[in-house]
């Protein structure tokens, strides 16, 4: 399977413990997109990289959410300090630069369930 | 970006066309048409997208009135597997346009098609 791959796709943590996701995009893709989505509601955007470079990040929701993607490749997303409130669907995509208007490629997301 | 406005929701016969309607009033002249969908606990899938003139690929069509004040999708014979939420989305067109690396969902038409 050549799309983006997040890992992994559930996960269940306590509140108050640190998560970390994985975002695998399309290989030749240096785009990268982080968004969450809560129940009911459509996909609302975190942060974005163009390679290394964390180009936007003013929408991450709060100083407990962090992404890197450290080589250009693989992405991370990390909540610190877990809420209840950050129980969600957290989707990555990614796209290919350099072309007008190339379409974003989503993975399957991870679940997260905060108890 | 512009707003969008969609219905709620709509049912289709399967084998119908489905003809999902997009308002986007305050669209401006660089800002192209999007179409994704989402099936229930996957992520969003691109669909197509279109500037002025009415577009087809493999999946759907996309008529844009002449003042692109509206859109619609159709998808010409619907299925089972065609049920999901479809999202409209305006966005600035160019790979390094502001905004250009941005998705702003709102919260769809969630499209049952019955048989």
């Amino acid at each position: 399977d050549t799309g983006v791959s997040q890992n992994p796709r559930h996960k269940i943590t306590k509140r108050g413990q640190n998560v970390t996701f994985r975002c695998d995009p399309i290989s030749e893709h240096n785009r990268l997109y982080w968004y969450r989505q809560t129940l009911g509601q459509g996909p609302e955007f975190l942060t974005y990289f163009q390679n290394e470079a964390q180009l936007e990040k003013s929408r991450l929701l709060s100083d407990r959410f962090s992404a890197e993607r450290p080589k250009g490749s693989f992405s991370t997303l990390e909540i610190q300090r877990t809420e209840q409130g950050d129980s969600a669907m957290y989707l990555c995509a990614s796209s290919a630069a350099g072309a007008m208007n190339t379409e974003a490629f989503f993975g399957q997301g991870t679940r997260l369930t905060v108890v | 970006d512009a707003k969008t406005t969609q219905p709620t929701s709509m049912d289709c016969a399967e084998g119908r066309a489905a003809n999902l309607p997009c308002n986007h009033s305050t669209i401006s002249g660089n800002e192209y048409v999007y179409w994704y969908r989402q099936i229930h606990s996957q992520g969003p899938q691109y669909i197509i997208h279109g500037l002025k003139n009415n577009e087809t690929n493999e999946m759907a069509s996309l008529i844009i009135t002449e003042d692109r004040k509206s859109s619609t999708l159709i998808l010409p014979h619907a299925t089972l597997r065609d049920t999901a939420v479809y999202y409209c989305i305006v966005r600035v067109g160019g790979y390094s346009g502001a905004g250009s690396y941005q998705l702003t969902f709102g919260k769809g038409t969630k499209l049952s098609v019955i048989p």
